[in-house]
C-alpha cells in the first residue's frame, strides 16, 4: 500500500509569493493534518482536517490555510511568504477522527520549502 | 498536555542496546506514551506506544514504571541505520487527536 504522498518534494519561492502544497493520505484514512518543521526542531502542528472540516488549528497566522477534498486529499496554502516560512512541511494521516490508541499518525516525507 | 524531557543527544555503537529515557512528571490518567523516529529529510515514523508496564514489538520495547512519570525506549542491538532523532510524546490520544506536540527529541548517533 502507498503511504502518505506529498508534492512537490522541493520548492523555492521568493518573499511575498504564495505557495500550495499537496497531500494524499493513505487509502482509507479520512483525517489529514499538517505540520511545519524548522531545521533542528520537532514538527509543529498547523491544521487537522476530517471529512473536509477543520478540526484543529495550531498557533499559525491567517496566512496559512488548508482544505480537504472529497477524496480526503488536502492542500496547504501559505500566502505572503516570509523568510521564516522556510521549513519542511509534513502531512500526516490517520484513520477515524484522528490519532488514537492503536491508530497512530502516518507521516509523508514532506515538502522542503525555501523562501528567498 | 504533559511536558516531556529527554536527552538532547546520545551516542552508541553497533550491536549495543540503547535506552532512551523520557520524563513526564505531570502525565495524566488518560495519557498514552508514544515514540516516533525521524530520519533526515523524512517524516516521523511511529515506533511504539504504551500505557503501562511493558510493550514490545518487532522494532523496540517500551518500559513504563508503575508511577508512569517516566518511560524508557529500548532499541536492541542497534545498527548504523538506527541513527535518527527519537521523539517522546505524551497525551490523551482521543482528546488531542492529531495535534501532537513534539519536543526537540533525542538525536541518536550510532557509530561503527
Amino acid at each position: 500500500d502507498a503511504g502518505v504522498t506529498q508534492s512537490p518534494t522541493h520548492l523555492i519561492k521568493t518573499r511575498g509569493q504564495q505557495v500550495t502544497l499537496r497531500c494524499s493520505p493513505i487509502s482509507g484514512h479520512k483525517s489529514v493534518s499538517w505540520y511545519q518543521q524548522v531545521l533542528g526542531q520537532g514538527p509543529q502542528f498547523i491544521f487537522q482536517y476530517y471529512e473536509k472540516e477543520e478540526r484543529g488549528r495550531g498557533n499559525f497566522p491567517d496566512r496559512f490555510s488548508a482544505r480537504q477534498f472529497p477524496n480526503y486529499s488536502s492542500e496547504l496554502n501559505v500566502n505572503a511568504l516570509l523568510l521564516g516560512d522556510s521549513a519542511l512541511y509534513l502531512c500526516a494521516s490517520s484513520s477515524g477522527t484522528g490519532a488514537s490508541y492503536n491508530s497512530p499518525l502516518h507521516f509523508g516525507n514532506g515538502t522542503r520549502l525555501t523562501v528567498t | 498536555l504533559a511536558k516531556t524531557t529527554q536527552p538532547i543527544s546520545m551516542d552508541s555503537y553497533e550491536g549495543q542496546e540503547v535506552n532512551i529515557t523520557c520524563s513526564h512528571n505531570n502525565i495524566a490518567t488518560n495519557d498514552y506514551i508514544t515514540w516516533y523516529q525521524q530520519f533526515p529529510s523524512q517524516g516521523p515514523r511511529f515506533i511504539i506506544q504504551g500505557y503501562k508496564t511493558k510493550v514490545t514489538n518487532e522494532v523496540a520495547s517500551l518500559f513504563i514504571p508503575a508511577d508512569r512519570k517516566s518511560s524508557t525506549l529500548s532499541l536492541p542491538r542497534v545498527s548504523l541505520s538506527d541513527t535518527a532523532v527519537y521523539y517522546c510524546l505524551v497525551g490523551d490520544m482521543e482528546r488531542i487527536r492529531n495535534k501532537l506536540i513534539f519536543g526537540a527529541g533525542t538525536r541518536l548517533a550510532v557509530h561503527p
